[in-house]
C-alpha cells in the first residue's frame, strides 16, 4: 500500500470547515483512498473513501487531485465533537492476496476549538 | 441495532495469566480483525480472519491466538508469552464489494497487565 503523509495537527474554529490534507505521491491506479478518524479513547470510525472522483457523504466530502498525488477531507461546519485523530489510508481492494489489513499512519490531530 | 461489541471495555491481569477479549458483531460480515494500539501509535494488525473456521497471522501475532467457530464471534486470548500485552485492543470488521470495502471497529477494550 502506498505510504501518506499528514500534518501532525490542525486547528479549527467551531462551525467554520475542516481542510485535511495528505499526500500520497506514490499511488497506484488500483489504489483508493480512505478516511477514519478516531475519537480519545474509541475505535476508528470510517469517513469516506473515493478513487478518483471526489466524493461527498453525510460526514464529509473527499476532494482528489487530477494527478492523484494528494487528497483533502472536508469537514464543512466543524463542532467541537469533531475533535479526533484523522487517517488517511491509501490502500487496494481486499481480495485475492490483499485481506483488507488497515495500515494507520501517525494522522492529523484535528482540534476544533470554540 | 447492528454494530460490533467488545468486552470488557478494560481488563487487569496479572502477570503470567491468560486472558480471553471479547468480539461480537452483528453485520452479517465475512471478515473480522484484531488490533493493537499503543499510546501515540497507530493500530498493528495481529490476527485476522477471511472466514469461519479460518484465520491468519498478522504483523504482530506472537502471544497472540484466536478462534473462528462463528461468523459473528471472533475472540482474541492474550498469552502470558506476549512480553508487553498492555494496550488497546480494537476488533474490527470488513463489508466487501466491488467499489467498497469499509472496516467497522468496535470501541476497544484497554488491557492493563499489573
Amino acid at each position: 500500500d502506498a505510504k501518506t503523509t499528514q500534518p501532525t495537527s490542525m486547528d479549527c474554529a467551531e462551525g467554520r470547515a475542516a481542510n485535511l490534507p495528505c499526500n500520497h505521491s506514490t499511488i497506484s491506479g488500483n489504489e483508493y483512498v480512505y478516511w477514519y478518524r478516531q475519537i480519545h479513547s474509541q475505535g476508528p470510525q470510517y469517513i469516506i473513501h473515493g478513487l478518483k472522483n471526489n466524493e461527498t457523504n453525510e460526514m464529509a466530502s473527499l476532494i482528489i487531485t487530477e494527478d492523484r498525488k494528494s487528497s483533502t477531507l472536508i469537514l464543512p461546519h466543524a463542532t467541537l465533537r469533531d475533535t479526533a485523530v484523522y487517517y488517511c489510508i491509501v490502500r487496494v481492494q481486499a481480495g485475492g492476496t490483499s485481506y483488507g489489513k488497515l495500515t494507520f499512519g501517525q494522522g492529523t490531530i484535528l482540534t476544533v476549538h470554540p | 441495532d447492528g454494530g460490533i461489541t467488545q468486552s470488557p471495555k478494560y481488563l487487569f491481569r496479572k502477570e503470567g495469566q491468560n486472558v480471553t477479549l471479547s468480539c461480537e458483531q452483528n453485520l452479517n460480515h465475512d471478515a473480522m480483525y484484531w488490533y493493537r494500539q499503543d499510546p501515540g501509535q497507530g493500530l498493528r494488525l495481529i490476527y485476522y480472519s477471511q472466514i469461519v473456521n479460518d484465520f491468519q497471522k498478522g504483523d504482530i501475532a506472537e502471544g497472540y491466538s484466536v478462534s473462528r467457530e462463528k461468523k459473528e464471534s471472533f475472540p482474541l486470548t492474550v498469552t502470558s508469552a506476549q512480553k508487553n500485552p498492555t494496550a488497546f485492543y480494537l476488533c474490527a470488521s470488513r463489508v466487501g464489494g466491488l467499489y467498497t470495502d469499509t472496516q467497522y471497529f468496535g470501541p476497544g477494550t484497554r488491557l492493563t497487565v499489573l
